[in-house]
């Protein structure tokens, strides 16, 4: 079966450290990724997307990720927090080879940042 | 801007009442997608549509149906509401095959 995990439902990191939020797929097909960040009573925005080629992706916010397709991973990393990133992240995977778009997505990670 | 458009932000319904939410979206977007969100199971896939005049259930369609009614909305209706369906619900559009979804700010529902 499909699947997408985050291992960490929550991580709190001191703001000026790095973070790495992981996330783990399962797919039978050719993935592409997508992280998203959700502000408190927020919709989702796009961080930053990966569908084929460079394996580390730039995106917004100085947020980067690496897809490893021997690890089936996608790990978001950021060299340094600050107290603006607190939010919850989600990766989402789908299918290339499926043409509705429709995606999987993990649990979610709270980010929680200390001054 | 707007974007994707939820209608209403905030609801409560007393079980077994009906209710319809709405979404809208000015991208000139192909598919849209009803999903929600519930802590610690991040987004269910409702329903779909992939295309105007099309509609596909999700992961969890049960107790829901929709209307794609036109390429701009798609509606999302609850006919009996029951205290399961109490989460956040929330929209989403995407143009071309495998292009980042886009979403509305969601609407808060609880049933009582």
């Amino acid at each position: 079966a499909q699947s997408v995990t985050q291992p960490d439902i929550h991580i709190t990191v001191s703001e000026g450290a790095s973070l790495e939020l992981r996330c783990n797929y399962s797919y039978g097909a050719t993935p592409y990724l997508f992280w998203y960040v959700q502000s408190p009573g927020q919709g989702l925005q796009l961080l930053l997307k990966y569908f084929s080629g460079d394996t580390l992706v730039q995106g917004i916010k100085g947020f980067e990720a690496e897809f490893k397709r021997s690890q089936s991973s996608f790990n978001l990393r950021k060299p340094s927090v600050h107290w603006s990133d607190a939010a919850e992240y989600f990766c989402a995977v789908g299918a290339l080879s499926s043409n509705t778009g429709k995606l999987i997505f993990g649990q979610g990670t709270t980010l929680q940042v200390k001054p | 801007n707007a974007g994707v458009t939820q209608t209403p932000k905030f609801q409560v319904l007393k079980t077994g009442q009906s209710m319809t939410l709405q979404c809208a979206q000015d991208m000139n977007h192909n598919s849209m997608y009803w999903y929600r969100q519930d802590p610690g199971m991040g987004l269910r896939l409702i329903y779909y549509s992939a295309s105007e005049g099309t509609t596909d259930k999700g992961e969890v369609p049960n107790g829901y149906n929709v209307s794609r009614l036109n390429k701009r909305e798609f509606s999302l209706r609850l006919e009996s509401a029951a205290p399961s369906q109490t989460s956040v619900y929330f929209c989403a559009s995407s143009g071309l095959t495998h292009q980042p979804q886009h979403f509305g700010d969601g609407t808060r529902l609880s049933i009582l």
